[in-house]
């Protein structure tokens, strides 16, 4: 099976509310967490990682929350726009060769 | 910059047929990669190189070779196409730092094997 899921394949909110999206992981050995937005058509672009030493790292408009203990990886999305719209993957890896990605959330903004 | 690039967009391929997929980066990173995705699905990684004439296999790498001749181009090459190798694929590089492993995509190939 994966190393890496998604509790929810999609997720639907209302336009200005809080996203959140939630990921599972089963390798004690990775070091590094990131999270990639996937438009319709496009390749997977960066949107915040997060080491192992770490339990939270805020961006722009995001957050990324890390809980060791339950191997939990979650992603906040504040004042959800329409632009938001697309599938998150969380993805990590024990080091640099190559990334362990899930299967992927896909976010609808309702007007 | 025009960070990854990949070519060709889109290509279909009759069974048994070969093809390379290009990809090139101007960004100077030393860790490249070649992944799959299915419908669907998340990301699988077929091969990654770490630097110009080394190569290493990913999770699925069978029907596939590659090869890194120079810092800014890695292609893939299918041989012998099968319909199981209908998918995008995807480059992608980066600079392997201490603090980040964060990976730059290419805009992906769209490949249909019939």
């Amino acid at each position: 099976g994966e190393s890496v899921g998604l509790h929810l394949p999609t997720l639907s909110v209302q336009e200005g509310d809080n996203s959140i999206i939630n990921c599972a992981y089963s390798n004690s050995a990775s070091d590094y967490f990131i999270w990639y937005k996937q438009e319709s058509g496009k390749g997977p672009q960066f949107i915040i990682d997060i080491r192992s030493n770490m339990d939270k790292r805020q961006g722009q408009r995001v957050t990324v929350l890390l809980n060791k203990t339950v191997k939990h990886l979650s992603l906040q999305i504040a004042a959800t726009q329409p632009g938001d719209s697309a599938v998150y993957f969380c993805a990590e890896a024990p080091g640099a060769d190559g990334l362990t990605f899930g299967k992927g959330t896909h976010l609808i903004i309702q007007p | 910059n025009a960070g990854v690039t990949q070519t060709p967009k889109f290509r279909i391929l009759k069974i048994g047929q070969s093809m390379t997929l290009q990809c090139a980066q101007d960004m100077n990173h030393n860790y490249m990669y070649w992944y799959r995705q299915d419908p669907g699905m998340g990301l699988k990684l077929i091969y990654y190189s770490v630097g110009a004439g080394i190569t290493d296999k990913g999770e699925v790498p069978n029907g596939y070779n590659v090869s890194r001749s120079t810092t800014e181009d890695f292609p893939l090459r299918l041989e012998l196409a099968a319909p199981s190798q209908t998918s995008v694929y995807f480059c992608a590089s980066s600079y392997s730092g201490r603090d980040s492993y964060e990976q730059y995509f290419g805009p992906g190939t769209r490949l249909t094997v019939t």
